[in-house]
């Protein structure tokens, strides 16, 4: 069952713009993953985020979780059209297998 | 340092068939995961190998197998292929099961 909820499934920004983008979850995690798709290729690894953080940072981009309400957010400042790509969290269940949330498509428009 | 590297990205087959993919994880890490991508059921969990042993298995049939190798690198087997195993595949390494997880560019499978 996929346990990630991602929301907005899309959404769509000017160049300079921020994206937020929201991951849901149903169980408890030891840590959280942002992941980058471009165009149905493979995962691009963007952020680790562990039960025990309340919020990273890498770059231009900005993690937070909070476990009370099993949700996490990944924010994009100062887009670019190259950031234009599918975003996907991905939680581990405790045993050795991550379930990927349904993903949000990001268009950046130039 | 060299990334996760599958083998052969691109493979088409026909209905019936087997086939077998290839992942070569990142130099160190021992754990190795599988997962396949469908536009319909998104990103679903096949398998995952440490140190040669199946730790954990998805809700997938039989027909899907996997193995890992002493120099963990790992192979799926898909036999009997049905046209819905159409799909990307995608394999992931790392170091621990807690720790980054960094997948390969996947081996986009068509069977017709």
């Amino acid at each position: 069952s996929q346990q990630g909820e991602e929301d907005p499934q899309a959404l769509s920004i000017q160049e300079g713009e921020n994206a937020t983008m929201n991951c849901s979850y149903k169980t408890s995690i030891n840590n959280l993953q942002w992941y980058r798709q471009n165009s149905g290729r493979g995962l691009v690894h963007l952020i680790l985020i562990r039960s025990n953080e309340r919020e990273k940072h890498s770059g231009r981009l900005r993690v937070t979780l909070d476990t009370s309400k099993k949700s996490s957010s990944l924010l994009i400042t100062a887009s670019r059209a190259a950031d234009t790509a599918s975003y996907f969290c991905a939680t581990d269940e405790g045993t050795y297998k991550y379930i990927f949330g349904t993903g949000t498509r990001l268009k950046v428009l130039a | 340092k060299a990334g996760v590297t599958q083998t052969p990205r691109y493979l088409i087959k026909t209905r019936g068939q087997q086939v077998t993919l290839s992942c070569s994880p990142i130099s160190g890490h021992r754990s190795v995961s599988w997962y396949q991508q469908t536009p319909g059921q998104g990103l679903q969990f096949l398998f995952e190998y440490f140190s040669e042993t199946q730790r954990n298995k998805g809700n997938f049939p039989g027909r899907f197998s996997g193995r890992q190798f002493s120099n963990s690198r790992s192979e799926m087997n898909v036999s009997t292929l049905e046209l819905g195993d159409s799909a990307l595949y995608l394999c992931a390494s790392s170091l621990a099961y807690t720790g980054t997880v960094e997948f390969g560019s996947g081996t986009r499978l068509t069977v017709v």
